[in-house]
């Protein structure tokens, strides 16, 4: 079945620094989507990639998909402590879209 | 206005219970999920479904099963709890089946003692 990895599953940045997170599937995805969970709270969507080698930016955060449209990455430029939180990539494929999460990667920034 | 509502926001009962959680959406949307967030954070998709139908139903047990009632509402019924089913349990909707952002519920932190 499809797999979805991500990393690294941890990150701990100072304040200011860059971070990036990193995520690899198994097979060709229709698309990506990104979503981040603050603590305690619930996912919220970022955004979403569909065309290859696709990039995408949020202010600080620049979203990639890959040429190959199976791996894609998150970076953070200048981290700030409101960038704490897990962020998930989501990918879709087959013949229902079948969403599979990787398993996050949770940033901590420390001031 | 709440997006994706869910109720209960805690639950916590015995093992051997049967319980269920209740998911709205006022999004007009036509696919919601069930999702389980268990303690490291992984998030899995248990069930999916599009207009009332059944699409996604993930390897779960027997003992969880959703309920469409119409496409505004999925339901999840637990039977028999088990103290490996303690989770955060989220519902979400999104406009098309995989190719939308998902919108999620604020979770049901279920914990079976």
């Amino acid at each position: 079945g499809q797999q979805v990895m991500q990393i690294p599953q941890y990150q701990h940045v100072q304040e200011g620094e860059d971070f990036t997170t990193y995520c690899n599937s198994s097979t060709t995805l229709s698309n990506i989507q990104w979503y981040k969970q603050r603590p305690g709270g619930h996912p919220v969507f970022l955004i979403q990639l569909v065309k290859s080698g696709e990039v995408k930016k949020q202010k600080r955060l620049t979203f990639q998909f890959g040429e190959a449209k199976k791996n894609s990455s998150l970076h953070i430029t200048a981290t700030q402590t409101t960038d704490v939180g897990t962020y998930f990539c989501a990918g879709h494929s087959g013949g229902y879209q079948k969403v599979t999460f990787g398993i996050g990667t949770k940033l901590q920034v420390i001031p | 206005d709440t997006a994706v509502s869910q109720t209960p926001k805690y639950l916590v009962t015995q093992m051997g219970n049967d319980k269920s959680i209740k998911c709205e959406q006022n999004l007009g949307h036509d696919t919601m999920y069930w999702y389980k967030q268990d303690s490291k954070k992984f998030l899995k998709i248990m069930f999916s479904y599009n207009n009332k139908e059944l699409i996604i139903n993930e390897t779960v047990p027997n003992r969880f099963s959703p309920k469409s009632p119409d496409k505004a509402h999925l339901n999840l019924h637990i039977n028999s709890l088990e103290l490996g089913d303690s989770a955060v349990y989220f519902c979400a909707s999104s406009q098309v089946q995989g190719r939308n952002e998902q919108f999620f519920g604020p979770g049901t932190r279920l914990t079976v003692l």
